[in-house]
């Protein structure tokens, strides 16, 4: 069965620096990979996919993802955090069946 | 184009009671889902569909039961509500399996 681990629950960076959000998956096959973004009382924005090929994927809003087979990883980065990025960020993965398999999510909060 | 929609936004019952919950899109597309969204526990997913007349289980799918007469309809029914299904539950839907599902702005739903 895949699985997906976001290790921190909660992560407070100053405006203007650069973050990483932190996302282990586990699945046999090659999996596919998302991030989504959840803005307080909204529901869930996809900001970039991993299917295959350059395994450094850009998304929206500066948003870019690095999927690194060896270490089952797809950490999320951006060079600087902007207050309007304030919201909580869920790591999936899917086998192409449909299902997706969410992580418990990453709350980050920007201080000005 | 609306894309996911879903009626009330906002419930309370009581225990024991019985209600629908909406999901509707208008992408044509086959696969649709439901998932509740718990403090600390991500997404997990109840129901899915991958067509008209198809319907399968999910992570958590016990107290809940779903139909999918047509592609753009997946109503999820509460048989009788129990406190513990007090959550947001989220409808999201997707063009083929390895493609990124779009979600549905949610329904907050307390038990008492």
């Amino acid at each position: 069965a895949q699985s997906v681990t976001q290790p921190d629950i909660h992560i407070t960076v100053s405006e203007g620096a650069s973050l990483e959000l932190r996302c282990n998956y586990s699945y046999g096959a090659t999996p596919y990979l998302f991030w989504y973004v959840q803005s307080p009382g909204q529901g869930l924005q996809l900001l970039l996919k991993y299917f295959s090929g350059d395994t450094l994927v850009q998304g929206i809003k500066g948003f870019e993802a690095e999927f690194k087979r060896s270490q089952s990883s797809f950490n999320l980065r951006k060079p600087s955090v902007h207050w309007s990025d304030a919201a909580e960020y869920f790591c999936a993965v899917g086998s192409g069946s449909y299902q997706l398999t969410f992580g418990k999510g990453t709350k980050l909060s920007v201080i000005p | 184009n609306a894309g996911v929609t879903q009626t009330p936004k906002f419930q309370v019952l009581k225990t024991g009671q019985s209600m629908t919950l909406q999901c509707a899109q208008d992408m044509n597309h086959e696969y649709m889902s439901w998932y509740r969204q718990d403090p600390g526990m991500g997404l997990r997913l109840i129901h899915y569909s991958v067509g008209a007349g198809i319907t399968d289980q999910g992570e958590v799918p016990n107290g809940y039961n779903v139909s999918r007469s047509t592609t753009e309809d997946f109503p999820l029914r509460l048989l009788s509500a129990a406190p513990s299904q007090t959550s947001v539950y989220f409808c999201a839907s997707s063009l083929t399996s390895y493609n990124e599902q779009f979600f549905g702005p949610g329904t907050r739903l307390t038990v008492l």
